[in-house]
């Protein structure tokens, strides 16, 4: 069962900041948020992870608050390539899978 | 560095037959897996293997088989085909279960239809 929620879809603008909001309220001490994506008829892409802190790389930077039981996805200049489905997914070390909910339809318009 | 790779990409098959779904990869892990994705919903593991040696059940594991032929490659093999298989098959791969924050990263997918 998915442990987080997001909103179905959103829409961006192209070359603007894309900021993905996720909830995991029950989100355990030991476990990592992790944000993938699927672009249509593509494997999943791995974007980021973070346990307690801010993280940044090439791809996004990911906002986790201090209570850790939501999170933002930050996409700093949305191109028409990211246009995917983004999931939020909360998973420990030692979970040997992860569970993908509905995640966020992201459509970014030129 | 490719990461993993899926062959074949696409196959038909008819019911009742059998065919073996290769991957590999080349980030060195030491966890590989295959899921599954039916049309317009999310993945679900069939199999995983935490470990060279070692195969364990995921949640939907019947009528599938794997084979961890070594570190690099596993195999997922369908016995008899049936139409309920048609699917988007994905392997995926990990540094080792429990290595703190590791990550798990997926191929491009194999897309199998049974007729």
């Amino acid at each position: 069962d998915a442990k987080t929620t997001q909103p179905p879809s959103m829409d961006c603008a192209e070359g603007r900041a894309a900021n993905l909001p996720c909830n995991h309220s029950t989100i355990s001490g030991n476990e990592y948020v992790y944000w993938y994506r699927q672009i249509h008829s593509q494997g999943p892409q791995y974007i980021i992870h973070g346990l307690k802190n801010n993280e940044t790389n090439e791809m996004a930077s990911l906002i986790i608050t201090e209570d850790r039981k939501s999170s933002t996805l930050i996409l700093p200049h949305a191109t028409l390539r990211d246009t995917a489905v983004y999931y939020c997914i909360v998973r420990g070390s030692n979970d040997y899978k992860l569970s993908f909910g509905a995640g966020t339809t992201v459509t970014v318009r030129a | 560095n490719a990461g993993v790779t899926q062959t074949p990409k696409f196959q038909v098959l008819k019911t009742g037959q059998s065919m073996t779904l290769q991957c590999a990869q080349d980030m060195n892990h030491n966890s590989m897996y295959w899921y599954r994705q039916d049309p317009g919903m999310g993945l679900r593991l069939i199999y995983y293997s935490a470990s060279e040696g070692t195969t364990d059940k995921g949640e939907v594991p019947n009528g599938y088989n794997v084979s961890r032929l070594n570190k690099r490659e596993f195999s997922l093999r369908l016995e008899s085909a049936a139409p309920s298989q048609t699917s988007v098959y994905f392997c995926a791969s990990s540094d080792i279960l429990g290595t703190p924050g590791n990550t798990i990263y997926f191929g491009e997918g194999s897309w199998l239809t049974v007729v």
